[in-house]
């Protein structure tokens, strides 16, 4: 059965610095999401995108977060200068028509030291 | 945003019924979702309903939609030890655009 794949499993980074969170959506999804969910919290909603720009966004999803499709298989999601509040696993979404359920991944863990 | 909420933990003994409860304010709720997190894992889709449903079974599943009382469960029968996992109660809604809101999730114990 297709899946949503995320890579890397778990990233270690430094406050301040930059990261790439990477997935590849089922291939003929049309709708693209990133939530994440700090530990023992909610799972909560950052973007929704879907041909080829942001739908929607929460208000977590500030000028420190942006997401890009870069080709035909890849969603990225970026984290500028990263806070230890960011520390999180990171779920990428997906589904295909307007009416079928999200799809995830298995989600990156970020941990800011 | 819409509030979904769940009770945070249930314990059930392995081969009884495990029922979660899941309360949810969208009016306008059209889809309701339960998903299943496995320690470190992401969330796997169990199951879905429409509103204009209000009861769907799916092997040891059995979803329940309350409509009038914004109430969903999930029962799951004769219980495993590998059901041992966090559930998840999702909505959207016509006015939830592509938004799907989350409860907290259940965390649900099987004891041997």
């Amino acid at each position: 059965e297709p899946e949503v794949t995320q890579t890397p499993s778990h990233q270690v980074t430094q406050m301040g610095q930059e990261v790439i969170l990477r997935c590849v959506p089922i291939s003929n999804h049309l709708y693209f999401y990133w939530y994440r969910q700090i530990l023992g919290q909610k799972v909560e909603f950052l973007v929704s995108f879907y041909n080829n720009e942001i739908s929607e966004k929460s208000e977590i999803f500030d000028d420190q977060f942006s997401v890009e499709r870069p080709d035909g298989s890849n969603f990225t999601l970026k984290i500028r200068s990263t806070k230890l509040e960011d520390s999180a696993m990171y779920f990428c979404a997906s589904r295909g028509t307007d009416n079928s359920p999200l799809h995830f991944g298995n989600g990156t863990r970020l941990t800011v030291t | 945003g819409e509030d979904v909420e769940q009770s945070l933990f249930l314990s059930v003994r392995e081969g009884d019924s495990s029922v979660i409860n899941c309360t949810y304010t969208d009016s306008s709720s059209t889809y309701l979702y339960w998903y299943k997190q496995e320690p470190g894992a992401g969330l796997q889709l169990l199951t879905y309903i429409f509103s204009n449903m209000d009861m769907k079974q799916d092997q040891r599943l059995t979803v329940l939609l309350n409509k009038k009382d914004k109430h969903l469960s999930l029962r799951i029968a004769d219980t495993q030890t590998g059901d041992s996992a966090i559930y998840f109660c999702a909505e959207r809604g016509l006015n939830t655009g592509n938004q799907f809101y989350f409860g907290t999730g259940t965390s649900l114990t099987v004891i041997p």
